[in-house]
């Protein structure tokens, strides 16, 4: 079985431009988590969509947004980048159950400059 | 809220020594708790688990055990290897119905042949 997949593994881009970032979870999953991953804040969570809805977030500003298609595939994306957005941005599938174990993609590595 | 921590790295060792890293949490409940870890360029791999006090969750020779007397789940393993290099993260997953999990800040292992 296929696990998580992250397109594109790096991305660079400017100050003030927007970015979207995709995940494909494992196949019959249906609940999808984001998570940003920095040097100073560690792993902080992003939001979670399951069927669709978003059912969860942490506390990311506005500029943070994302979807889930009918094919539990997700979207992040994130508008009007700052330096501080450059990150690590990883995605989590479960079949989306509650206490359901986590499976990570490799990430996305998002530079802004 | 909830939180875990988790000592700070790096932790250096020589091949076949014991290791331990600690992990603390504070949490409403009786959270699941994990070790994850994480090798250079790469996303979060599941190590092992444990949902409830006194288990005992162990993979590839790593163990930790859920204690709830003193909110631990600290991992070890009796003999390391090179290939162990990595950062381990300690995490919980709440009671709240999401999959969600918190993080630790993590813990960078270099082993030395």
């Amino acid at each position: 079985k296929a696990g998580v997949t992250q397109t594109p593994r790096y991305l660079i881009k400017t100050r003030g431009q927007q970015v979207t970032l995709s995940c494909s979870p494992i196949s019959g999953h249906r609940s999808v988590s984001w998570y940003q991953q920095t040097p100073g804040q560690g792993l902080q969570f992003l939001f979670e969509y399951f069927s669709e809805t978003q059912r969860n977030k942490g506390n990311f500003p506005g500029r943070f947004s994302g979807r889930q298609f009918s094919n539990s595939r997700s979207e992040m994306n994130v508008s009007t980048l700052e330096l501080g957005d450059s990150a690590l941005y990883l995605c989590a599938s479960t079949s989306g159950g509650a206490k359901n174990i986590q499976y990570f993609g490799a990430g996305t590595r998002l530079s802004v400059l | 809220g909830n939180s875990v921590t988790q000592m700070e790295g790096p932790v250096t060792l020589s091949e076949e020594a014991f290791l331990t890293i600690n992990c603390t949490y504070t949490a409403t409940g009786y959270p699941s708790l994990f070790w994850y870890v994480q090798y250079p360029g790469e996303g979060l791999q599941l190590l092992l688990k444990a949902t409830k006090a006194d288990d005992k969750g162990s993979n590839k020779g790593f163990e930790a055990t859920y204690r709830k007397e003193t909110t631990s789940f600290h991992l070890e393993k009796g003999s390391v290897q090179v290939s162990d290099s990595a950062v381990y993260f300690c995490a919980q997953q709440g009671n709240s119905g999401y999959s969600t999990l918190t993080f630790g800040k993590g813990t960078m292992l270099l082993v030395s042949p």
